[in-house]
């Protein structure tokens, strides 16, 4: 079964300062992979989604994300953070009807 | 279009008791997805279905029944809850297998 993995729970960044959030994912075929967003006490919300083509992927928010199949990687950038974007990530893979989640990575965005 | 809605909002229950959540969808999607989170585990699935009438397990079904008995309602049911069940529910419909999931707003549920 594919699955995602999160390396980092929390990361704190500076506003208007880049971010880099990381995503693994286990060995499959070609895999579907998204990002959501979560604001608190709000449902998730689809930043962007990979399934086949380009590698570097652009969403909403000015969020991009590259897939890496020699890295197994499928991390999320932003070129310059707004306060707006403390939230809760999650990158997700499809696996079989399903989606897995990862554990999620909370950012924290200072003045 | 309201998309995907969740009723109720928030729940407190004790010990044993039962109740039930509904997930509505109006965007004519096949597939339905209840998930819970709890801090530090992401969302996992709980049941899911693939087309009116039609149920399946996920990864923590247990203590958990479901039904989906019009297309655009998936109804979500504690027979006996406990406080292991306290967390966040959330509901998500796709069109398709694979597709993007689009989430309800999520419902509270603390178990005493």
């Amino acid at each position: 079964a594919q699955s995602v993995t999160q390396p980092d729970i929390h990361i704190t960044v500076s506003e208007g300062a880049s971010l880099e959030l990381r995503c693994n994912y286990s060995y499959g075929a070609t895999p579907y992979l998204f990002w959501y967003v979560q604001s608190p006490g709000q449902g998730l919300q689809l930043l962007l989604k990979y399934f086949s083509g380009d590698t570097l992927v652009q969403g909403i928010k000015g969020f991009e994300a590259e897939f890496k199949r020699s890295q197994s990687s499928f991390n999320l950038r932003k070129p310059s953070v707004h306060w707006s974007d403390a939230a809760e990530y999650f990158c997700a893979v499809v696996n079989d009807y399903k989606l897995s989640f990862g554990a999620g990575t909370t950012v924290t965005v200072r003045a | 279009n309201a998309g995907v809605t969740q009723t109720p909002k928030f729940r407190v229950l004790k010990t044993g008791q039962s109740m039930t959540l509904l997930c509505a969808q109006d965007m004519n999607h096949e597939y339905m997805y209840w998930y819970r989170q709890d801090p530090g585990m992401g969302l996992r699935l709980i049941h899911y279905s693939v087309g009116e009438g039609t149920t399946a397990k996920g990864e923590v079904p247990d203590g958990y029944n479901v039904s989906r008995l019009k297309k655009q309602n998936f109804l979500l049911g504690l027979e006996s809850a406990a406080p292991s069940q306290t967390s966040v529910y959330f509901c998500a419909s796709s069109l398709l297998s694979g597709n993007e999931q689009f989430f309800g707003p999520g419902t509270r549920l603390t178990v005493l």
